[in-house]
């Protein structure tokens, strides 16, 4: 079974601090790799994708890292802010259109 | 907006007993997810369907199984509860025209097996 590996399991980052989470993956023949962002009592979101042909993309605060080599992408919250509190889920995508999730990391950011 | 419904917010059930979950989408996608969410273990993909009355299992498909009779609904159905099916349900759907698509995803059933 492939698997994503993500860390930390959670998160404490200071109002104005960088929140940075990470995943590991092992199957190099997949070519997309989501976030999904879930609060509480609410289904996952798509937060930002990337295709590994991009090292970086970029969306307002939130920036994903892509390291082929290394077979590793991480999610990264500019000045992270209270309201960024959530659990956050990397994934990517298997060849039926279904996604491979990691277990999760639970961000707190206190004000 | 895609919208996705799951037919209850909490269920309590009874061991043994049939349990059915629905799931309805609005946006005529063909691909639709079921998923368990348990603390620690993320999201775990039960069952996908990517056409109407077709069905492929996911990673624990065990215990469980699925009906997709129309396009817009799909449902997993418990046949026989058991306490470790006790978890929060997440239903999903995708448009279903290529690999790199957003799932989207309803507000979940948290079931309780007692």
């Amino acid at each position: 079974q492939q698997q994503v590996k993500q860390s930390p399991q959670s998160l404490i980052v200071q109002k104005g601090g960088i929140s940075i989470i990470n995943c590991a993956y092992e199957n190099t023949a997949f070519d997309y790799f989501p976030w999904y962002q879930q609060f509480p009592g609410k289904g996952p979101a798509l937060l930002i994708a990337i295709r590994p042909d991009v090292s970086e993309k970029k969306e307002g605060r939130f920036t994903i890292s892509f390291n082929k080599s290394a077979k590793q992408f991480s999610l990264h919250i500019m000045d992270s802010q209270p309201g960024d509190s959530a659990t956050y889920f990397c994934a990517w995508g298997g060849s039926q259109g279904n996604l491979i999730f990691g277990k999760g990391t639970k961000l707190s950011v206190k004000p | 907006d895609v919208k996705v419904t799951q037919s209850s917010r909490y269920l309590v059930k009874r061991t043994g007993e049939k349990v059915f979950l629905e799931c309805v989408q609005d946006m005529d996608h063909e691909n639709m997810f079921w998923y368990r969410q348990d603390p620690g273990l993320g999201l775990r993909l039960i069952y996908f369907s990517y056409d109407v009355k077709m069905k492929e299992k996911g990673d624990i498909p065990e215990g469980y199984s699925v009906s997709r009779e129309k396009k817009e609904r799909f449902s997993l159905i418990l046949e026989s509860a058991s306490t470790n099916q006790t978890s929060m349900y997440l239903c999903a759907s995708s448009l279903g025209q290529g690999k790199r698509e957003t799932q989207y995803f309803g507000p979940g059933t948290r079931l309780l097996v007692l």
